[in-house]
């Protein structure tokens, strides 16, 4: 049974320009949130998806954007790339008819910017 | 809002010595809270969960946390460290739900470091 699954595990980009990083959740979730931890920091909520849409929302500008596929797999979206938005980037799925149950994290997306 | 603070950013402890690692939080509403354990190069790993019930919260690895209300805490303590519990812990707190899983609030993290 494949846990959570993020890709790449790796980025180098470059000020201004945008990035896409995917996330596959655990067989049985239906539902994936995304975390932002910078270096020696706790991760930072940025937003849950469900049936598609953005259901929750964190403290994150509109450059951070999100997508769910109905296969319940989802990407997000970041542009016009910072200095600051270096950090490694984790995806957590849950079920939704499964309050007491925790997320589940994947291994992150480090991603730096130069 | 909801808040987390780990009191602590590093501790060190001897092999075989008692593991303490603390964590306060505020919280409108009775909380949900975690502690997840994080190794290099990795993502975050549940070690236990608090949602109701008994307070005193057994987890993986030898862990285990009580929840006390009146002092809003939910240190997390381990009898006797072993080396490979060497690693970045983060308390966190979430608002209970009727269905699905609320936004976690994580801590800044303790990195436990231990000594042979």
């Amino acid at each position: 049974d494949a846990g959570v699954t993020q890709s790449p595990t790796h980025l180098i980009k470059t000020r201004g320009q945008q990035v896409t990083l995917r996330c596959s959740p655990k067989s049985g979730h239906d539902t994936v949130s995304w975390y932002q931890q910078a270096l020696g920091q706790g991760p930072q909520f940025i937003f849950q998806y469900y049936e598609e849409e953005e259901r929750q929302r964190g403290n994150f500008p509109d450059r951070f954007s999100g997508h769910q596929f109905p296969n319940y797999s989802s990407e997000l979206n970041v542009n016009a790339l910072l200095l600051g938005d270096s950090a490694l980037y984790l995806c957590a799925s849950s079920a939704q008819g499964d309050s007491n149950q925790p997320q589940h994290f994947g291994d992150g997306t480090r991603l730096s910017i130069l | 809002a909801q808040s987390v603070t780990q009191l602590g950013s590093h501790v060190s402890v001897s092999e075989g010595a008692l593991v303490l690692l603390r964590c306060n939080y505020s919280s409108s509403v009775p909380p949900y809270l975690f502690w997840y354990v994080q190794y290099p190069n990795q993502g975050l790993q549940l070690l236990l969960k608090y949602t109701t019930g008994a307070t005193l919260v057994k987890g993986i690895n030898g862990f285990e946390a009580e929840f006390k209300k009146s002092e809003t805490s939910f240190h997390l303590t381990k009898p006797s460290a072993h080396m490979s519990d060497a690693a970045e812990y983060f308390c966190a707190v979430s608002r209970p739900m009727v269905q699905g899983a609320q936004k976690l609030v994580f801590g800044q993290g303790t990195r436990l470091t231990i000594n042979p």
